[in-house]
């Protein structure tokens, strides 16, 4: 069954520290994994894309590395900031009209 | 350069009834996808139009339908309406097929509310 599983599925951290996203995925064939942060009440924004050759790709504080062997996906955040809080989606699309969507893990950083 | 839009922003609507969303990608943009958010399923993919043809599909019944049009602009209708479709409908865009590596850019969606 194609199922992507993120965790934690919440996550309470002190503004300033790191923090570590997961995401695992059984969805094959598999074409690329994205991240996308959500802000309550707002529309998705894409973080980054990741194809199967690709181990790391970062797009400022965030980093996301992706091993195609485990099919896991990490997403880190360095230094947080109090914006940072929203909900962090992974989606693994595995070719036509296979899109699949993680539950997401909702990230609440506090001053 | 205008993202997307999305209208209606929100919507009241009674069970049995239909509803129509419209969406306008970004400009140039050929795409668009059309996703539902509920607390919970979380994200769904409906479908996806590249240049006026449907070219993927999620598993929805065929209540939910779409099109779009020569300027890319798309629209959703959901018919029969039941109280499980309450949800926020979010449509992306992006320059070209959502199997590709291109850009998503998503709107702020329309809250529908089926009463």
């Amino acid at each position: 069954k194609n199922q992507v599983e993120q965790s934690p599925q919440s996550l309470i951290i002190l503004e300033g520290k790191n923090c570590t996203l997961q995401c695992n995925y059984t969805v094959s064939p598999f074409s690329n994994l994205r991240w996308y942060k959500q802000d309550t009440g707002r529309g998705p924004v894409s973080l980054t894309i990741m194809t199967f050759s690709e181990n790391t790709k970062s797009n400022g504080r965030y980093t996301a590395t992706l091993d195609a062997d485990t099919k896991q996906s990490s997403l880190h955040i360095t230094a947080s900031q109090l914006s940072d809080s929203a909900s962090y989606i992974c989606v693994v699309h595995g070719g036509y009209n296979k899109l699949i969507f993680g539950a997401g893990t909702r990230l609440a950083v506090h001053p | 350069k205008a993202g997307v839009t999305q209208t209606p922003r929100y919507l009241i609507k009674t069970r049995g009834q239909q509803v129509t969303l419209s969406c306008s990608p970004i400009s140039g943009h050929r795409s668009v996808s059309w996703y539902q958010q509920t607390p919970g399923q979380g994200l769904q993919f409906l479908f996806e139009y590249f240049s006026e043809t449907q070219r993927n599909k999620g598993n929805f019944p065929g209540r939910f339908s779409g099109r779009q049009f020569s300027n890319s602009r798309s629209e959703m209708n959901v018919s029969t309406l039941e109280l499980g479709d309450s949800a926020l409908y979010l449509c992306a865009s992006s320059l070209a097929e959502i199997t590709g590596t291109y850009e998503q850019y998503f709107g702020p969606g329309t809250r529908l509310t089926v009463t």
